[in-house]
């Protein structure tokens, strides 16, 4: 069964300072990986996705995320957060493999960037 | 493309009462997805459809809960009767392909008195 963890249900950071949010996944096959930011009273918006390639993706708004294999991980990353950062992060994963077409959606990480 | 259009924005309406939201999909796009967010539950898939055909409602809470999609460009999600738990917010996401991102509409906050 396809699954993802977001482990962190809250993520501080300082403006100015690089900012992490944790993503780990399982599925059988190999995976399609999205992060997904959501605004208040806003739809969640796409940021980055990796599907095959290079395992460092880069994405909207200056985010980042690295695809570790042997992790089964899929952290999203920013070298220097902003105060308009904070919101609602969401790591999703579809099996490559399998014939799905649905996304399966972490419980998402709330980012708070304090100036 | 305006991205996808969901209506109403806004619903408020009495228990027992029949809501329908309404979704129109990113042209071209295969897939359609309906999801609910609250504050307890997150974010949960109800029910998706490819090709206008359902594919997986699993996640359809109960049967007073349906979605219809007559034709590519429009789809509903019905509620009747409708109960106070049934408040949340009501996404419509579409997609083009197994490989794509998905795209998701404004939503309808739905409150149920």
């Amino acid at each position: 069964a396809q699954s993802v963890a977001q482990p962190e249900d809250q993520v501080n950071v300082a403006e100015g300072n690089p900012l992490t949010v944790k993503c780990t996944y399982s599925v059988s096959g190999n995976p399609y990986l999205f992060w997904y930011v959501q605004y208040p009273n806003r739809g969640l918006q796409f940021l980055l996705k990796y599907i095959t390639g290079d395992n460092l993706v880069k994405g909207s708004y200056g985010f980042e995320a690295e695809f570790n294999k042997s992790q089964t991980s899929f952290h999203l990353k920013k070298p220097s957060a902003l105060v308009s950062d904070s919101a609602l992060y969401f790591c999703a994963v579809r099996d490559l493999r399998g014939s799905q077409g649905n996304l399966i959606f972490g419980k998402g990480t709330k980012l708070s960037v304090k100036p | 493309d305006a991205g996808v259009i969901q209506s109403p924005r806004h619903e408020v309406t009495e228990m027992g009462q029949e809501v329908t939201l309404r979704c129109k999909p990113i042209s071209g796009h295969d897939y359609l997805f309906w999801y609910r967010q609250t504050m307890m539950r997150g974010l949960e898939l109800l029910i998706y459809f490819n090709n206008n055909v359902p594919i997986d409602d699993s996640g359809m809470p109960e049967d007073r809960f349906s979605a219809k999609m007559p034709n590519a460009s429009f789809s509903t999600l019905k509620i009747q009767p409708s109960e106070p738990r049934d408040s949340a917010v009501y996404f419509c996401a579409s997609n083009r392909d197994r490989v794509y991102e998905q795209f998701f509409g404004p939503g309808t906050r739905l409150t149920v008195l």
